[in-house]
């Protein structure tokens, strides 16, 4: 199957420091890539969609001056946490079709797990 | 508000039977349905998906659409204490480039 990287795979950092959180798609070119978070014991949910060369797409609820993404190159996109507080602490996973036409055959990167101290 | 709803279990199974994971979805016009592996403190894995109505079976693994009662399975036959883990259905949003998922069910082979 396709390899989707993600770095690092775990973070901790002060209240109020940013964290930039990379996804890669290392044998295959991604146009969309979408960021999820999970907290513990709970479903997976959907921050924004990341498409090469143009904004992203926040799902509502999602600030998206505190989750800055930006994608690009069609196999890297980044999410960058900004003045991170104790309540962003969580697992933060990339995902990333192999083929446009099927969104949901999606290769997820291992996850970054994100503690904010 | 689109949803995927998926009973959350612990689903307890002996090894070696057959485990039945249920899911309904609200939006009619999703046409794709997936199914992840999810095991604890690791992130997704596909593995199934089905387009069609009816049965598209991969090794252990079964899948069942019927997209007039908008249900989805997944039966796990030989169930191997492997298969321990959080199941999670989705179906693609079809008014938006993106898929849903829903909440998972918890699955525990026992021994």
């Amino acid at each position: 199957g396709a390899v989707v990287s993600q770095h690092p795979s775990w973070v901790i950092c002060k209240s109020g420091t940013s964290v930039k959180i990379e996804c890669r798609s290392l044998d295959f070119q991604a146009t969309t890539m979408f960021w999820y978070r999970q907290f513990p014991k709970q479903s997976l949910m959907l921050m924004a969609t990341s498409n090469e060369g143009s904004k992203a797409t926040y799902e509502q609820g999602v600030e998206k001056d505190k989750f800055l993404i930006n994608h690009a190159s069609l196999t890297l996109s980044t999410l960058t946490v900004t003045s991170a507080h104790p309540e962003d602490s969580s697992f933060y996973i990339c995902s990333a079709p192999r083929q446009e036409e099927v969104l949901g055959e999606q290769f997820f990167g291992p996850g970054t797990r994100l503690t904010v101290l | 508000q689109k949803e995927v709803e998926q009973n959350s279990g612990p689903l307890s199974v002996p090894e070696g039977a057959i485990a039945s994971l249920n899911c309904t979805y609200s939006d009619r016009g999703s046409q794709s349905f997936f199914w992840y592996r999810q095991y604890s403190g690791k992130s997704p894995e596909l593995i199934m998906f089905i387009y069609s109505n009816g049965d598209k079976e991969d090794g252990r693994f079964t899948a069942q659409l019927n997209k007039a009662s908008q249900y989805v399975s997944l039966l796990i036959r030989d169930s191997q204490p492997s298969d321990s883990a959080t199941y999670l259905c989705a179906v693609n949003d079809s008014s938006a480039s993106k898929i849903i998922f829903g909440s998972g069910t918890r699955l525990s082979i026992r021994p």
